[in-house]
């Protein structure tokens, strides 16, 4: 079936490198990211999306970066602090417009 | 969590009782989600509901039942507990963002089957 997944499980940055977080996904009829921090102990928090008509979009020290050509996703952090420390997923709608699907997951640590 | 909070935030319950999960958004939000969270899964689609009493199945429903008589409850029901599923259970609530449907999370419920 249909799935997005991650290239690495684990990631390890020193605090006020950048971070980038990779994500490929599968289904070519998905036209909606988003990207996903989630904490130890709390939901997933709604970092930044990304529509299939563009290829960069930046947020506040985050820009995602859209590849349709190799159905590759990115999020990238600038100057990493050590409260970025946490799992970030991407997420595709390719069931759906209303209805999505997550990777697993890459668990980004900080080191001081 | 945008304005969503789920109850109770922890539960411990028997195998073969019947467990109730309350999903309340104050967003106004037309679609709301129930996803459960278990290592090596990530984050499975249970249920969802598109308006007061429209309902649909995701990919991971048997075993659970959902109903939503308000705009602003959506109540998860597991009809006889199973160890299988002692997790963690995300309710999620959507609305156009101008990009696309974006979902919001709530603070998640843990729930131990034992």
């Amino acid at each position: 079936g249909e799935s997005v997944g991650l290239h690495l499980p684990t990631l390890s940055v020193q605090e006020g490198d950048n971070s980038i977080i990779n994500c490929a996904y599968s289904n070519s009829a998905s036209d909606y990211f988003i990207w996903y921090k989630q904490e130890s102990g709390k939901g997933p928090q709604f970092i930044i999306d990304i529509r299939s008509n563009m290829d960069k979009r930046q947020g506040q020290r985050v820009t995602v970066l859209l590849n349709k050509t190799v159905k590759h996703l990115s999020l990238q952090i600038a100057a990493t602090q050590p409260g970025d420390s946490a799992v970030y997923f991407c997420a595709e709608n390719g069931q759906g417009a209303q209805k999505l699907v997550f990777g697993q997951g890459t668990r980004l640590t900080i080191n001081p | 969590d945008a304005g969503i909070t789920q109850s109770p935030r922890h539960k411990v319950t028997e195998t073969g009782t019947p467990v109730t999960l309350r999903c309340h958004q104050t967003e106004n939000h037309r679609y709301m989600y129930w996803y459960r969270q278990d290592p090596g899964h990530g984050l499975r689609l249970i249920h969802y509901s598109y308006g007061v009493k429209d309902t649909d199945k995701g990919e991971v429903s048997d075993g659970y039942s959902v109903s939503r008589s308000k705009t602003e409850d959506f109540l998860l029901t597991l009809e006889s507990a199973t160890s299988s599923q002692t997790s963690v259970y995300f309710c999620a609530i959507s609305d156009w963002g101008g990009a696309g449907w974006e979902q919001y999370f709530g603070p998640g419920t843990r729930l131990t089957v034992t």
